[in-house]
């Protein structure tokens, strides 16, 4: 199972892009990178999830490098409602497996 | 409106009690897990389930036990057993594989055992 790296705590401002990138050297290629967003007591939510290259929707980008050994979420012009804890989860196809990590804690200042 | 329920949303216990925290949903979803958070911390999986009538541990799943009889219905009991039990429980529940289908997480049980 590939095991994920991203920043503990980033600051924003509001309006700004925030860009929070994940590190997955060992990723496999059954492997799928998934992002969630927690807010304090509260489920999890789902972002975005890709395999390869761009992912867009209506929230977020997610950027993916051809090696596919990182990743980056891209919050475009984030407001003080985007504070919340980010988690980046590489998903092992095979085994149906995944692991939160301590995920990054964004605070978005006015 | 669908989706998945989780109650109580705080539960108090004394040592030494078994405690049964409920999960249910509408989505018509073949996959359910139940996670557990400590403060500061990711979830960890305690136990999930593909099907009805079947279920595999997670990481965690010493001092506890799931039933799934029903497709809607994951409920997780936490024995006596369970060493740290006071902790926030999370319920989820996918179309299909968790790795590469969204989970939808319920709104959370905070348990609290003195």
């Amino acid at each position: 199972l590939a095991k994920t790296t991203q920043p503990i705590s980033m600051d924003s401002y509001e309006g700004q892009e925030v860009n929070i990138t994940c590190s997955h050297n060992n990723i496999a290629t059954n492997d799928y990178i998934t992002w969630y967003q927690q807010f304090p007591s509260q489920g999890p939510r789902f972002i975005i999830q890709g395999y390869k290259t761009k992912v867009t929707n209506e929230v977020a980008s997610l950027f993916i490098p051809a090696d596919r050994k990182s990743s980056t979420l891209s919050l475009p012009r984030v407001s003080l409602s985007d504070t919340a804890v980010y988690y980046c989860l590489v998903g092992d196809g095979e085994n149906n497996d995944m692991r939160f990590g301590a995920g990054t804690r964004l605070t978005v200042k006015p | 409106d669908g989706g998945i329920t989780q109650s109580p949303k705080y539960l108090f216990r004394k040592e030494g009690q078994n405690v049964t925290l409920s999960c249910e949903q509408n989505l018509n979803h073949d996959a359910m897990y139940w996670y557990r958070q400590d403060p500061g911390q990711g979830l960890r999986l305690i136990y999930y389930s593909q099907i009805v009538n079947d279920f595999q541990k997670g990481d965690i799943a010493e001092g506890y036990s799931v039933s799934r009889e029903k497709k809607e219905s994951f409920p997780l009991t936490v024995t006596s057993a369970q060493k740290n039990p006071t902790a926030f429980y999370l319920c989820a529940s996918s179309t299909g594989p968790r790795t590469t289908y969204e989970q939808y997480f319920g709104p959370g049980t905070r348990l609290t055992v003195t």
